[in-house]
């Protein structure tokens, strides 16, 4: 049981590159969120998708798009990176829309140069 | 927006000495939640409290969710080096399911 697995687990882009973060859980969890993680930021909310083939905006969405392709998947892709795109991204699942436990994945760092 | 505050950001702690975390909310809770994430690691839940003035333990670990369900609390007794890492708190309000996260406070403990 592998619970929440992301691939890659580093990336360096150049500015203007593209790539897409894969995440896939094994739970039959409902839920699944992408988060980035900044020094001093804590967890911000980029996209989340409450149910296969929905998906909503979090709180810092804009450069991304998401896709749930499945119940177990759900990318983050990045058009065309920069460099404020460094981050360290987390994905995440929970059981389903009543403020349930996070399960999160080992986390991709990104650098975009 | 729903803002989640969490202080100290740092806190250097001899072993053995106690720990506490503060973390507060703008909004009414409909529960808080607690992770820790290792260095290097990634964010694990801890504990989830859901009523009012609620208090849990688990070992030297004891959580409290405020009356007013804007505030939580976490403490640690007698901190050991494996206590090292950043505790978050995280809560859903406002009718929404998804928690916010509070930017979390780093705990170093020195042996």
């Amino acid at each position: 049981n592998a619970g929440v697995t992301q691939t890659p687990k580093f990336q360096v882009l150049k500015t203007g590159q593209s790539m897409t973060l894969q995440c896939a859980q094994d739970m039959n969890h409902n839920s699944m969120y992408w988060y980035r993680q900044d020094p001093g930021m804590g967890l911000r909310l980029i996209y989340y998708s409450a149910s296969e083939g929905t998906t909503d905006k979090g709180e810092v969405p804009n450069g991304y798009n998401v896709s749930r392709l499945n119940k177990r998947e759900f990318s983050l892709r990045l058009e065309s990176a920069a460099p404020s795109q460094t981050s360290v991204y987390f994905c995440a699942s929970s059981d389903g829309q009543r403020g349930e436990k996070l399960f999160f994945g080992s986390g991709t760092q990104l650098s975009v140069l | 927006g729903q803002q989640v505050m969490q202080i100290p950001q740092y806190q250097h702690v001899q072993e053995g000495e106690d720990f506490t975390t503060y973390c507060n909310s703008s909004t009414t809770l409909s529960n808080i939640q607690w992770y820790k994430q290792r260095p290097g690691g990634h964010p694990v839940f801890l504990i989830q409290l859901v009523k009012s003035g609620e208090v849990k333990k688990q070992k030297r670990l004891t959580f409290q969710f405020g009356e007013a369900k804007k505030n939580s609390s976490l403490h640690i007794t007698a901190t050991q080096t494996t206590d090292v890492g950043t505790y978050f708190c995280a809560g859903p309000s406002g009718g929404s399911y998804i928690p916010t996260f509070g930017r979390g406070t780093s705990l170093i403990v020195h042996p």
